[in-house]
């Protein structure tokens, strides 16, 4: 079956550093693989989807994920963290019906 | 997203009563989704469509049941209502009529609380 993995409940930067919030996948056939936040009070907001092609993909608010096949994984960077940016993360993958399947979520908090 | 809507925004109910959660989107998509959102485990597909006459189960289907009225209203239904039914429920849509792996737009979801 098609799942993502967040390793991480919890992750913790300071305002200016770099950030990643880790995801793996595991999926029969080629992944399609998305990140979404959300806010406090908030419904999901896409960021960013890796489809086919290059395998660093350029989304919204800064972010950008890395593709990497031979570790399965679909990591969310940004590489200067922004008190803004602390929200809950989610990873998913594009399941056999053309739902998305969710990981649990990553909590993000950028302190200042 | 404003243009994915979802009523009512918080309900608190009691256990054995029948709840209906409504969706509405203006973004001309043809599928939508119901999923629930439960502390550490993200979110789980509840039903799904991909038009008024197509509607499939989900991931977590028991205990419910969905109605597309038209294309731009998907309804959830809770007909007897138990108290681990306590969660956030969101709706969401997509357009696959061109591209295939388009990505899904969230209503701001409904606090359901059954006591």
């Amino acid at each position: 079956a098609q799942s993502v993995a967040q390793p991480e409940d919890q992750v913790n930067v300071a305002e200016g550093n770099p950030l990643t919030v880790k995801c793996t996948y595991s999926v029969s056939g080629n992944p399609y693989l998305f990140w979404y936040v959300q806010y406090p009070n908030r419904g999901l907001q896409f960021l960013l989807k890796y489809i086919t092609g290059d395998n660093l993909v350029k989304g919204s608010y800064g972010f950008e994920a890395e593709f990497n096949k031979s570790q399965t994984s679909f990591h969310l960077k940004k590489p200067s963290a922004l008190v803004s940016d602390s929200a809950l993360y989610f990873c998913a993958v594009r399941g056999y019906n053309n739902d998305m399947r969710f990981g649990a979520g990553t909590r993000l908090t950028v302190k200042p | 997203d404003a243009d994915v809507t979802q009523t009512p925004r918080n309900r608190i109910t009691k256990t054995g009563k029948r709840i209906m959660l409504e969706c509405s989107q203006t973004k001309g998509h043809d599928r939508m989704y119901w999923y629930r959102q439960d502390p550490g485990l993200g979110l789980r597909l509840i039903y799904y469509s991909f038009d008024v006459k197509d509607i499939n189960k989900g991931e977590i289907s028991d205990g419910y049941s969905v109605s597309r009225q038209a294309q731009a209203k998907f309804s959830l239904s809770l007909e007897s209502a138990i108290p681990n039914q306590t969660a956030l429920y969101f709706c969401a849509t997509s357009d696959h009529r061109i591209v295939p792996y388009n990505e899904q737009f969230f209503g701001p979801g409904t606090r359901l609380t059954v006591l």
